[in-house]
């Protein structure tokens, strides 16, 4: 599976965007890209995920580029429940043995009042 | 989002027990489920993936028969630690998908074994 290059970390101010960048240029053409996040001491929650086209739900929005080596996650409004591991993985499929979620170390993002 | 269970949410336990821990996937039917170990202040590392009906298939290093995995319905995945020993203290996580769901992830199981 590719790999996927997150920063450390991350701060942002509450109510303001916060804007994950995920760099993943070897991502293969069947792969997606997805987003999750962990809250201390829980299991990771789904955010979004995406394939080329950008996606938007009622969490987060999801850019990728043209290339899809990259994507940014955007919080549009971001509040101190988003104090969390953000991780962005790519994986071949989902819903069958292939779907494998490698985690990397994911950024801290870190919301301040 | 989709709802996943999993008992019990903490394990304290003597050397040598046995633990089971239950995973299930209350709304909707999992094709295949994950077993994750994630040691503190780390990531959470794939330990297994199981079809239902299937064996699992283990990630390299991972001891099957150490962690037993029964995925015997649609709904519900087992992970049993056999012979638990200090060293297999850790927070154990399952999550469930299907070819509708992306993987969505119960609230762990954090074992400690005295």
């Amino acid at each position: 599976d590719a790999k996927t290059t997150q920063p450390t970390s991350m701060d942002c101010a509450e109510g303001r965007a916060a804007n994950l960048p995920c760099n993943h240029s070897t991502i293969s053409g069947n792969e997606y890209v997805y987003w999750y996040r962990q809250i201390h001491s829980q299991g990771p929650q789904y955010i979004i995920h995406g394939l080329k086209n950008n996606e938007t739900n009622e969490m987060a929005s999801l850019i990728i580029t043209e290339d899809r080596k990259s994507s940014t996650l955007i919080l549009p409004h971001a509040t101190l429940r988003d104090t969390a591991v953000y991780y962005c993985i790519v994986s071949s499929y989902r819903g069958s043995t292939l779907g494998r979620l490698y985690f990397g170390r994911g950024t801290q993002l870190t919301v301040w009042p | 989002g989709a709802v996943v269970s999993q008992h019990p949410s903490r394990v304290i336990c003597k050397s040598g027990t046995s633990v089971k821990i239950e995973c299930r996937s209350l709304d909707f039917q999992a094709t295949t489920m994950f077993w994750y170990r994630q040691f503190p202040k780390q990531s959470l590392m794939l330990m297994a993936t199981s079809n239902e009906g299937s064996k699992a298939t283990y990630e390299q290093g991972v001891e099957k028969d150490k962690f037993l995995i029964n995925h015997a319905s649609l709904t519900l995945s087992t992970l049993t630690v056999t012979s638990a020993h200090p060293e297999d203290s850790s927070f154990y996580i399952c999550s469930a998908s299907s070819m509708d769901q992306p993987q969505h992830f119960g609230d762990g199981t954090r074992l400690s074994i005295l």
